[in-house]
């Protein structure tokens, strides 16, 4: 079984819709979880982190259930410069590694 | 601002070629990693260091090594490169405390011919 799963997509919606991703991962002792964001042919950087008590950052929410091993990103009001891949990273228990899903493609459709 | 720099962006080789990989990062993070990307299989763990002189095997280290003499040089070397190594490189490095996460460089795009 792989650490992350992600359902790859494609999702394709138009410009002001509400996008959800989910992600689970399989060991319960994980430390700390993240989205990244890769542009095409660029390198992933962090979009977030994901916090027990849910965190926002202006139009992207993420939630972490730990009962369910499951991590969400939300996207509201969706942009046309939000088309991308995103990736569920879970930091291990130990701290050294990383473990990605494959990733989510969205396409925001003008 | 963390900055990972990879030694090149595009690299064109021939098969049976050495190619060096090099990774700097200006953070002091303990750890570094080498990954590649393919289409359809994500990132997936080469080799990493959590310290200076010291590597771990990831998932696939077959085929490549790797070099960390100093704590802010992470170097990846493919001995005899084969056109199966055609790839995006990633380099990431993170610090060992805390819930930090991972910062890559920009990537290195390998062909071998």
């Amino acid at each position: 079984r792989k650490e992350v799963e992600q359902d790859p997509g494609p999702f394709n919606v138009p410009e002001g819709a509400t996008v959800a991703f989910n992600c689970t991962y399989s060991n319960s002792a994980s430390q700390s979880f993240f989205w990244y964001r890769q542009d095409c042919r660029k390198e992933p950087k962090l979009l977030m982190s994901v916090y027990s008590s849910g965190n926002e950052d202006g139009r992207f929410t993420a939630q972490l259930n730990r009962a369910s091993q499951y991590i969400s990103l939300l996207i509201r009001d969706s942009k046309l410069s939000d088309s991308a891949t995103y990736l569920c990273v879970v930091r291990s228990n130990t701290g050294n590694q990383f473990y990605f899903g494959t990733g989510t493609s969205l396409t925001v459709i003008p | 601002d963390v900055k990972v720099t990879q030694s090149s962006r595009y690299l064109v080789k021939r098969t049976g070629e050495k190619v060096f990989l090099e990774c700097v990062q200006d953070m002091d993070h303990e750890n570094m990693f080498w990954y590649r990307q393919d289409p359809g299989l994500g990132l997936r763990l080469i080799y990493f260091s959590y310290d200076v002189k010291m590597k771990e095997k990831g998932d696939i280290p077959e085929g490549y090594s790797v070099s960390r003499e100093k704590k802010e040089r992470f170097s990846l070397i493919l001995e005899s490169a084969s056109t199966n190594q055609t790839s995006m490189y990633l380099c990431a490095s993170n610090s060992r405390s805390g819930y930090e996460t991972q910062y890559f460089g920009p990537g290195t795009r390998l062909l071998v011919l």
